[in-house]
């Protein structure tokens, strides 16, 4: 079955560094979507791409999305506490149903 | 307007028993989702609804796990005969329609099963 890989698993920045995280798919996907979520919280929606190569941004938030629609990453500039959280990415196929990738953690000293 | 509610947000029980989680959508979503958590994991597909019936219920682990949602609403997931195994986030998710893509999520209801 489709899988999608996310790394690294963990990430402790100290404030102001930057952070990236990547997503890998085992198949070809319609889109890939981006969401947050904090510690003991619920995913929220950050954005989704559809198109091969796309590249879009949110204020310090920069998305891709790769050639072949299997890849995509996600890279914060200059992170901010208030970015603590996991980062997931999901996989969209033909039938509207996503498979998460595993997240990645990001932690940030003040 | 009100997001997507789950209860209970919490529920213990023991093994072998019956329990029914709750989710309601944002009203008019035509879609509905369910996914399982656990810790440090992303969340995994378990069944998707468009409207009343089950559009991929290819997540379900096995027969013990059935989800309803009779009125194209409110649904319900069913686990029987409960596993430690079972332990999780159960999380809920709503979408508009068809020409939409962002899933909308509820807190999720842990289930401990002990």
């Amino acid at each position: 079955g489709q899988q999608v890989m996310q790394i690294p698993q963990y990430q402790h920045v100290q404030e102001g560094e930057d952070f990236t995280t990547y997503c890998n798919s085992s198949t070809t996907l319609s889109n890939i979507q981006w969401y947050k979520q904090r510690p003991g919280g619920h995913p929220v929606f950050l954005i989704q791409l559809v198109k091969s190569g796309e590249v879009k941004k949110q204020k310090r938030l920069t998305f891709q999305f790769g050639e072949a629609k299997k890849n995509s990453s996600l890279h914060i500039t200059a992170t901010q506490t208030t970015d603590v959280g996991t980062y997931f990415c999901a996989g969209m196929d033909s039938s509207y149903k996503l498979i998460f990738g595993s997240g990645t953690r990001l932690l940030v000293r003040p | 307007g009100a997001g997507v509610s789950q209860t209970p947000s919490n529920k213990v029980t023991e093994k072998g028993k019956y329990v029914e989680l709750r989710c309601d959508p944002i009203s008019g979503h035509t879609a509905l989702y369910w996914y399982r958590q656990s810790l440090g994991q992303g969340p995994e597909f378990l069944i998707y609804f468009q409207g009343t019936g089950a559009a991929d219920d290819s997540g379900l682990p096995n027969d013990r796990f059935f989800a309803v949602r009779p009125e194209g609403s409110v649904s319900t997931l069913k686990i029987q005969r409960t596993e430690r195994g079972d332990s999780a986030v159960y999380l809920c998710a709503s979408r508009r329609d068809r020409g939409t893509s962002e899933q909308f999520f509820g807190p999720g209801t842990r289930l401990t099963v002990l």
